[in-house]
């Protein structure tokens, strides 16, 4: 059974910085991308950044580009999200999720729990 | 603003049949990207629904149904279920954004 779980999550202030984890289990973690997907209170989905299996490729949303890095240790089926300048914007459940694609279109095949940051002084 | 654009509810009773769309525009659907349906029961993750415009994961049952057409497209569940009451979301890609676009989610209610 896929298993994707997140942690990390917490209060932080503005300015601050936070990481979060995504342990992985039940599928061949370094043979798929992986995602973080965003969902703010009472809102809808926001991708948030992308890895390739292998690592060597990252991509990432504009309203995050420059502040939050994603990586991943695939000895340790392990997904990480480093989020530094933090602001009131970015609070929201985060999600992990693992990417599958049909032609070169992708879908986010399994998700994680989802961990809550919240960004407030 | 979603790039995707989905009515905020939709209702059903028991045993009805629901349509929810899914609108989009020559940069995204009308390309020919394909749409992804997820569903969001209360408090819960997202889980995978429709992928690929039609297909169903395993485990997903054959009275939901995905389609496309145009620059739209539409989930479509028959023989509504209390179970069903939960939060769609339509995705796919936009080629001038050059990024995953959601729609805004729609809201469905079993009577």
């Amino acid at each position: 059974e896929v298993q994707l779980v997140e942690s990390g999550g917490g209060l932080v202030k503005p300015g601050g910085s936070l990481r979060l984890s995504c342990a992985a289990s039940g599928f061949s973690f370094r043979s798929y991308s992986m995602n973080w997907v965003r969902q703010p209170p009472g809102k809808g989905l926001e991708w948030v950044a992308s890895i390739f299996s292998t690592g060597s490729y990252t991509f990432y949303a504009d309203s995050v580009k420059g502040r939050f890095t994603i990586s991943r240790d695939n000895a340790k089926s392990s997904l990480y999200l480093q989020m530094n300048s933090l602001r009131a914007a970015d609070t929201a459940v985060y999600y992990c999720a693992s990417e599958n694609c049909t032609n070169s279109d992708c879908f986010y095949e399994s998700w994680g729990q989802g961990t809550l940051v919240t960004v407030s002084s | 603003q979603s790039v995707l654009t989905q009515p905020p509810s939709v209702s059903g009773a028991p045993g009805q049949r629901v349509i929810i769309s899914c609108t989009g525009s020559s940069s995204n659907i009308g390309a020919g990207y394909d749409v992804h349906w997820y569903q969001q029961p209360p408090g819960t993750a997202p889980k995978l629904l429709i992928y690929g415009d039609t297909n169903r994961p395993s485990g997903v049952p054959d009275r939901i149904s995905g389609s496309k057409s145009g620059t739209s497209a539409s989930l479509a569940i028959t023989g509504l279920q209390a179970e069903d009451e939960a939060d769609y979301y339509c995705q796919s890609y936009d080629r001038s954004l050059s990024v995953v676009v959601f729609g805004g989610g729609t809201k469905l209610t079993v009577l």
